[in-house]
């Protein structure tokens, strides 16, 4: 079956450090993915996109990976701050007619000071 | 600037009761969607829209579930009668139409049937 898997679990880090939330799938071929932040409450906000052909993405202190071959994308926050504290979701661009997106559950990240 | 205004923000109604969300995609980008979220889970979609025209609405339960986007701007999602189990947040968000473009989500709107 398909799926999409992210840490069911909040991750807890201090502040200052990386944080690292990984998106894992089964039986997708995403021509892209996506990752959004979603804090409570509020609507999921865009982060970063990168596509089947490229292995990196860097948008500040945001680093994004992409491998097909593992199947998982990793999603990096250096030097965190008490406010990344959100749920991150990641989303998969799957051909359906159209490129549509299809999320995961979202890993909570909280970074303490 | 993109931005998606959603009402009301949080309704409490009784099963079986009719309810009725608004969008309004003020940047007025052509292609609209409404997805459901379920507490703990990701967005799930329900209907997108390429203009006033559904153009996917596979997810969309048609027994209970009506959605229209009239002139092709404001969108409107319908639940007649509601279940417990259709409890969630509902999310309008709007796309720039693109094959990879991100989504502008509004706030949402809470329901909450008892």
């Amino acid at each position: 079956s398909q799926k999409i898997e992210q840490n069911s679990e909040a991750l807890n880090i201090q502040e200052g450090k990386t944080a690292t939330l990984t998106c894992n799938y089964t039986n997708y071929s995403p021509a892209y993915l996506q990752w959004y932040r979603q804090d409570p409450g509020r609507g999921p906000v865009f982060l970063l996109l990168i596509r089947e052909n490229e292995k990196e993405k860097r948008k500040e202190r945001l680093k994004v990976t992409f491998d097909t071959t593992l199947k998982q994308s990793l999603f990096h926050i250096t030097a965190s701050q008490p406010a990344d504290s959100a749920t991150y979701l990641c989303a998969l661009g799957v051909s359906g007619g159209y490129n549509k997106l299809i999320f995961g559950a979202g890993t909570r990240l909280a970074v303490h000071p | 600037e993109a931005g998606v205004v959603q009402s009301p923000r949080y309704k409490i109604i009784e099963k079986k009761q009719p309810v009725a969300f608004w969008c309004n995609p003020i940047s007025g980008h052509n292609t609209l969607y409404w997805y459901r979220q379920n507490l703990g889970q990701g967005p799930e979609l329900l209907i997108r829209y390429e203009n006033e025209e559904a153009v996917d609405d596979s997810q969309l339960p048609k027994d209970r579930f009506s959605a229209e986007r009239l002139k092709g701007v404001d969108s409107t999602l319908k639940i007649q009668p509601a279940e417990l189990g259709d409890s969630a947040v509902y999310l309008c968000a709007e796309g720039q139409g693109t094959n990879t473009g991100e989504l502008f989500f509004g706030e949402g709107s809470r329901l909450t049937v008892l």
